[in-house]
């Protein structure tokens, strides 16, 4: 079954203390990204990943960091969480589209995070 | 400027009726892609409808359609025949260009009452 899949599902951290929210697919897509939504504000991209070893900032990339090291995962990095950073995260992974293709994003479940 | 704009923070239907969820759009760029997306309580996104913006005609997947209208740079979801499991938010999206990033609303949490 193609899926994007994230652990953890749920965390609960304090202040200071890093942590890494895993996201892995099974399809070989070459573009993964990651996104947090906030109540009022949608979903923000915040960084993605055009292909192994290739990442650039989303919009707000801010406190974070990723790697892609293998074409199927793309870590989320927190080295230093703070509480603005409570929110529900999504990874998100396609191929490249063609011009007749209507290829979608495929999200992960999305993990919710709680910074104390 | 926002780039997509949902006016419509939360809705409430009566089951069986019909619904629009608002969606406007701004870009310059020719080449764009605008999705739906449901996300229910249980937090996952589901994507539900696409349109091209050379789509001449409006896009349709069983009970949603899209009401397209290129020159005013809106993208209406509609959902036909509403049922209380369509309760949920619902995002609008937009990718521009070779860019492969999605640009999401606000959402509109909708709700459909018995």
């Amino acid at each position: 079954e193609a899926q994007v899949t994230q652990n953890p599902r749920y965390l609960i951290t304090v202040t200071g203390k890093k942590l890494t929210v895993t996201c892995s697919q099974n399809m070989n897509h070459e573009y993964m990204s990651w996104y947090r939504q906030d109540p009022g504000l949608g979903l923000r991209q915040i960084y993605y990943s055009m292909n192994v070893e290739v990442t650039d900032k989303g919009d707000v990339p801010e406190g974070y960091k990723v790697s892609r090291k293998e074409k199927r995962n793309f870590p989320l990095i927190l080295e230093s969480p703070s509480p603005n950073q409570t929110s529900l995260y999504f990874c998100a992974s396609n191929s490249f589209r063609t011009t007749t293709s209507t290829d979608t994003q495929y999200f992960g479940p999305g993990t919710r995070l709680t910074v104390l | 400027a926002q780039k997509i704009t949902q006016t419509q923070p939360g809705m409430f239907v009566q089951e069986k009726e019909a619904v629009t969820l608002d969606c406007t759009y701004d870009t310059s760029d020719p080449s764009y892609g605008l999705f739906w997306y449901k996300q229910p309580s249980s937090g996952e996104m589901i994507f539900l409808i696409y349109q091209g913006s050379y789509d001449q005609q409006n896009a349709t997947e069983g009970r949603y359609s899209l009401n397209f209208q290129k020159a005013r740079k809106s993208a209406n979801l509609v959902i036909s025949a509403s049922q209380l499991g369509d309760s949920a938010m619902y995002f609008c999206a937009m990718r521009e260009g070779g860019r492969e990033k999605l640009t999401f609303g606000t959402g509109t949490r909708l709700t459909i009452i018995p």
